[in-house]
């Protein structure tokens, strides 16, 4: 599975769209990207998935470039609900595993 | 439909005892796999499965046995534990593919293991 790079730490405005990009520049064509995200200490929570099409779901937006090299999770109208660490994930569709990075804390502000 | 059932949600060993985490999911899921995530970590694979009688290792193995039987449950079995095992479980079940019955895993709520 190819290896993803995300900020550490992102923080937006209530509100305010939230706009988490990933970076996977060695992705193979029948890689899925995949996002998650964990609250605090509850299990991670699937958000969204793709492989080249955008994808919008009643959680979130995924923007993928047309080279596959990158994406971006939006959170349209982030609250402070959405505070948590978000994790984007390569995946081939066959893979058995989920491997998790160290993701991107994002702080929702008031 | 309960989803994915971890117990004991928090348990405190001595140093070299064993135990098993318990995992059970209703859903009729292929794939389940065991995380650890120690303090301000990500997620780290232990084990996984999938499908019943088909178990392999994942990141971080060491330490831990897992068994699969049944579709519905995945225990893991801690041989002899050491306070670097000190961690919180999570454990997660998935459909296998991407198709229309994907909706991405389902975690546990975890087992929060503490040893001393």
């Amino acid at each position: 599975d190819a290896k993803t790079t995300q900020p550490p730490s992102m923080d937006c405005a209530e509100g305010r769209a939230a706009n988490l990009p990933c970076n996977h520049s060695t992705i193979s064509g029948n890689e899925y990207v995949y996002w998650y995200r964990q609250i605090h200490s509850q299990g991670p929570q699937y958000i969204i998935h793709g492989l080249k099409n955008n994808e919008t779901n009643e959680m979130a937006s995924l923007i993928i470039t047309e080279d596959r090299k990158s994406s971006t999770l939006i959170l349209p109208h982030a609250t402070l609900r959405d505070t948590a660490v978000y994790y984007c994930i390569a995946r081939f569709a066959s893979s058995y595993k989920l491997i998790f990075g160290s993701g991107t804390r994002l702080l929702v502000r008031p | 439909n309960a989803g994915v059932t971890q117990t004991p949600k928090f348990q405190v060993l001595k140093t070299g005892q064993s135990m098993t985490l318990q995992c059970a999911q209703d859903m009729n899921h292929e794939y389940m796999s065991w995380y650890r995530q120690d303090p301000g970590m990500g997620l780290r694979l232990i084990h996984y499965s999938v499908g019943a009688g088909i178990t392999d290792q994942g990141e971080v193995p060491n330490g831990y046995n897992v068994s699969r039987s049944t579709t519905e449950d995945f225990p893991l079995r801690l041989l002899s534990a050491a306070p670097s095992q000190t961690s919180v479980y999570f454990c997660a079940s998935s459909y296998s593919g991407t198709g229309n019955r994907y909706y991405g895993y389902t975690f546990g709520s975890g087992t929060r293991l503490t040893v001393v």
